[in-house]
Order: structure tokens, then C-alpha cells, then sequence
């Protein structure tokens, strides 16, 4: 069965320093990869995608992804963090041939200022 | 544009009440999507509607559950005989078509149920 782990709970940095958040997926072959972000009284709104090809993606809000099929991962990078991304994400995995998408627990990120 | 509603945002039920959760999607999107979001958890996947078929609904959690979406656009949940497990955040997601196209969430609906 699929799963997804995001293994932090929640992740504290430095307005302006650099981010990684994990994320883990289990599945047989390579699925659809997606980083969601969940901001207070907002809805879920997708930052990046993955399907094939080029395993560095980028997104919306200066956000990248890499996949990485080896370690079955998928971690969001962001170089720079700034207060207004204080938020929770999740990333999440999809079956192409089906039509299920499987999200993690999510991470919290707080900005310090 | 508009996006994706759903109506009511909060909704209290008693224990053994019946509720209907009412979600419309942007115009023109195939795909329909419900989700069960515990506190402090992710989305889990309840069901999929492409149109008005009903393909996948693999993660109700019990026949006290039942969606639809006759007419291929505004969708509804409903639940029978709620439990306080039924506590959570619901949301709908509309996507052009499949789960390779963007999801557009919904605010959700709060649900309690005392």
C-alpha cells in the first residue's frame, strides 16, 4: 500500500536562513509527487509537482523539490525562508493509474524573526 | 475567478444526527474530491468522482458515509447517524481531470459532533 512519512513534526528556523523539509514515500514504481502548504484559515494550495523526467522541480513562493528514487524521497528546499511562510506541509503521493492521493502528516514550520 | 466552496464552514451535530456537507467545485472540473482531515493530521482520501460516476470510494469509513455528485458538478456528503469520531475537518477538492492536474481545495467544513 502507499504511504507517506514526513518525519518532522514541526521545524523551527531563522527568518533568511535556508529550509529542507522530508517527506518519504512508499510505492512500487514511481508515483505522482506533490508538496502542499495549508496557511492558517486558507485553504490547501499546491506548491510543486513531480510526474517524470528532470528530478529537481521547481515551484510557486521560491520552493523546490528533489526526487530522489533511490531513498524513495521527495524533500521541499527552500534557500531563503521568510515569516510569511510560516505555514504546514504536506507532501503527498498519487497512484497514475488510479485516483487516490495519499497526503502525509504534515510539517509545521515556524519562522523565528 | 471563483474557486472551490463548501458549505456550512462549521457544523455542530448531536450524537446519532444526520449531516449533508456541500461542496461546488470550479465550473468546468471533471474531478471531485472529498478528504477526512483529523486535528493535526493530513488529508485522508474518502472518495472520487469523475462527473457523475463515483470511482473510487475506498476510504469511507463506514456505510454511514455516502457521497454524490449527480449531476457531474456540485457534490454531497452525507453522514448518517454520526459518532464523535466523525469529528473533522472536511474538504473537497476539484481538479480538471485526475489526480495529475491540480487540486483545488475547498475551506472545508468543521464538523463536531457532541
Amino acid at each position: 500500500a502507499q504511504s507517506v512519512t514526513q518525519p518532522d513534526i514541526h521545524i523551527t528556523v531563522s527568518e533568511g536562513a535556508s529550509l529542507e523539509l522530508r517527506c518519504n514515500y512508499s510505492y512500487g514504481a514511481t508515483p505522482y509527487l506533490f508538496w502542499y502548504v495549508q496557511s492558517p484559515g486558507q485553504g490547501l494550495q499546491l506548491l510543486l509537482k513531480y510526474f517524470s523526467g528532470d528530478t529537481l522541480v521547481q515551484g510557486i513562493k521560491g520552493f523546490e523539490a528533489e526526487f530522489k528514487r533511490s531513498q524513495s524521497s521527495f524533500n521541499l528546499r527552500k534557500p531563503s525562508v521568510h515569516c510569511s511562510d510560516a505555514a504546514e506541509f504536506f507532501c503527498a503521493v498519487a497512484n497514475p493509474g488510479g485516483f487516490k492521493t495519499i497526503f502525509g502528516a504534515g510539517t509545521r514550520l515556524f519562522v523565528k524573526a | 475567478g471563483a474557486g472551490v466552496s463548501q458549505s456550512p464552514r462549521y457544523k455542530v451535530a448531536k450524537r446519532g444526527q444526520d449531516v449533508a456537507l456541500r461542496c461546488d467545485p470550479i465550473s468546468g472540473h471533471v474531478s471531485l474530491f472529498w478528504y477526512q482531515q483529523a486535528l493535526g493530521q493530513g488529508p485522508e482520501f474518502l472518495t472520487y468522482f469523475q462527473n457523475e460516476a463515483q470511482l473510487d470510494k475506498s476510504g469511507l469509513p463506514s456505510d454511514r458515509f455516502f457521497a454524490e455528485r449527480p449531476e457531474g458538478s456540485v457534490s454531497t456528503l452525507k453522514i448518517q447517524r454520526t459518532q464523535q469520531e466523525d469529528s473533522a475537518v472536511y474538504l473537497c477538492a476539484s481538479s480538471y481531470t485526475g489526480v495529475k492536474y491540480e487540486q483545488y481545495f475547498g475551506p472545508g467544513t468543521r464538523l463536531t459532533v457532541t
